[in-house]
């Protein structure tokens, strides 16, 4: 089944101690994405990649990493979380950045307290 | 500042009413998304539109492109309970590599 899979659904943590959020998909896509969702400001793009070891900011990139090793995974590093990042979180991926269908994950929910 | 506005931001409806919402800008976009997204889920695509002025329909969905290409309008015919969900409008911006997202709009349709 084509898929994004995030880990892990739910994280509850303190602030300062670095965490790692994972995101695998299995369509062979090129291009992936992170996003967090706070209420009233929809999506916001964290990172993007467009390919293995390219990777560029989005919107809101302050206080989070990300690397590209491999196609298939896009894992989203948090150094020093701060309560500010409390959030969803969600990777996405497409075939192309273009006008492609994005496909997401289910979801991480950040607790830092 | 967001890019795209949408509203209403929440809308509660009865069973077989219809309903319109609404995705708003000052900017001009390549392409325009619908997205649906239900609880613990991530958003799901609905449809794209390219073409100024295009409309689409999905079944009791119409979705319309602005002439302009600024906005976008989703209207549903005789919402169902099923149709309950986050309703999310996404915008291409020629050339750009990224998708920027709208505020959002939660629907709930009461039996």
């Amino acid at each position: 089944e084509a898929q994004v899979t995030q880990n892990p659904r739910y994280l509850i943590t303190v602030t300062g101690k670095k965490l790692t959020v994972t995101c695998s998909q299995n369509m062979n896509h090129e291009y992936m994405s992170w996003y967090r969702q706070d209420p009233g400001l929809g999506l916001r793009q964290i990172y993007y990649s467009m390919n293995v070891e390219v990777t560029d900011k989005g919107d809101v990139p302050e206080g989070y990493k990300v690397s590209r090793k491999e196609k298939r995974n896009f894992p989203l590093i948090l150094e020093s979380p701060s309560p500010n990042q409390t959030s969803l979180y969600f990777c996405a991926s497409s075939d192309a950045p273009g006008d492609e269908k994005l496909f997401f994950g289910s979801g991480t929910q950040l607790s830092v307290l | 500042t967001q890019l795209l506005e949408q509203s209403p931001q929440f809308l509660s409806i009865q069973e077989g009413e219809n309903l319109t919402v609404y995705c708003n800008s000052s900017s001009v976009f390549s392409s325009l998304q619908w997205y649906r997204q239900e609880p613990g889920e991530g958003p799901v695509l609905l449809v794209t539109v390219v073409t100024g002025g295009e409309v689409k329909k999905l079944k009791r969905l119409t979705f319309q492109f602005g002439d302009a290409r600024k906005d976008s309008s989703l209207h549903i015919t005789a919402a169902q309970p099923g149709d309950t969900g986050l309703y999310l409008c996404a915008g291409r911006q020629t050339g750009a590599n990224n998708l920027f997202f709208g505020t959002g709009t939660r629907l709930t349709v009461i039996p």
